[in-house]
């Protein structure tokens, strides 16, 4: 595709629902990132994908998340029993290499917790 | 731990000035550091990057330079337009996988 693209824009769930967040990187970037933005707040790092290497997992903030990658392309980011807290915007983005690269980031998905 | 401030938190200026955004980062031991632009509701835009070896990049009205040793860059915004108006942010590679961001300057160029 053309950019980075994420899936649902908008998600809105009940405290406790697990909830699935899409990413679909630009085709033939191999780094992948997943970063979280709340409300005031910068971005936050979550979790690092480079070809087939284990991930860089160290900014998951609770087992309740995870993530995989599927081929070397589409990511999923899974949140159980999602709690108000995880309230933000999940942003995906995807470089050609890790390492002196420009990021290109998606729209993001607007995760609410009621 | 890497730290980014921005400076300021916001900006209001009217059309046509030049303007400078501020980005400060604790540990110098970077590899590149990125300026991004945010508009409400979107992704983010890489809008420059500049490896720890330049000291400056450029990019039509925009420049942005690097000063790795006192650990600051700035942006440079040469005659700012109404559609310049959104979030930059700062973020700076150390090799960790990772960037560091900062938390932005909202910048609003008033017509």
């Amino acid at each position: 595709g053309a950019g980075v693209s994420q899936s649902p824009s908008n998600k809105v769930t009940e405290k406790g629902k697990d909830v699935e967040l899409r990413c679909d990187p630009i085709s033939g970037h191999t780094a992948l990132y997943w970063y979280r933005q709340s409300l005031g707040q910068g971005l936050e790092f979550l979790i690092y994908f480079q070809g087939n290497s284990a991930p860089d997992k160290s900014g998951l903030p609770s087992d309740r998340f995870s993530a995989e990658r599927t081929g070397g392309s589409v990511s999923t980011l899974t949140i159980q029993r999602t709690q108000q807290e995880d309230s933000a915007v999940y942003l995906c983005a995807s470089s050609h290499t890790q390492g002196n690269e420009k990021l290109f980031f998606g729209s993001g998905t607007q995760l609410s917790v009621l | 731990k890497q730290e980014v401030t921005q400076i300021p938190a916001a900006l209001s200026v009217p059309e046509g000035e030049n303007l400078v955004l501020n980005c400060s980062f604790t540990d110098s031991a970077i590899y590149n550091l990125q300026w991004f632009r945010q508009d409400p509701g979107k992704g983010l835009t890489s809008l420059l990057l500049i490896q720890s070896s330049q000291r400056e990049q450029t990019s039509g009205r925009l420049n942005a330079s690097l000063d790795k040793s006192s650990g600051r860059s700035t942006l440079y915004i040469a005659a700012s337009q109404p559609g310049d108006s959104a979030t930059y942010l700062c973020a700076v590679d150390t090799g960790r996988r990772a960037l560091t961001f900062g938390s932005g300057t909202r910048l609003q160029v008033q017509p």
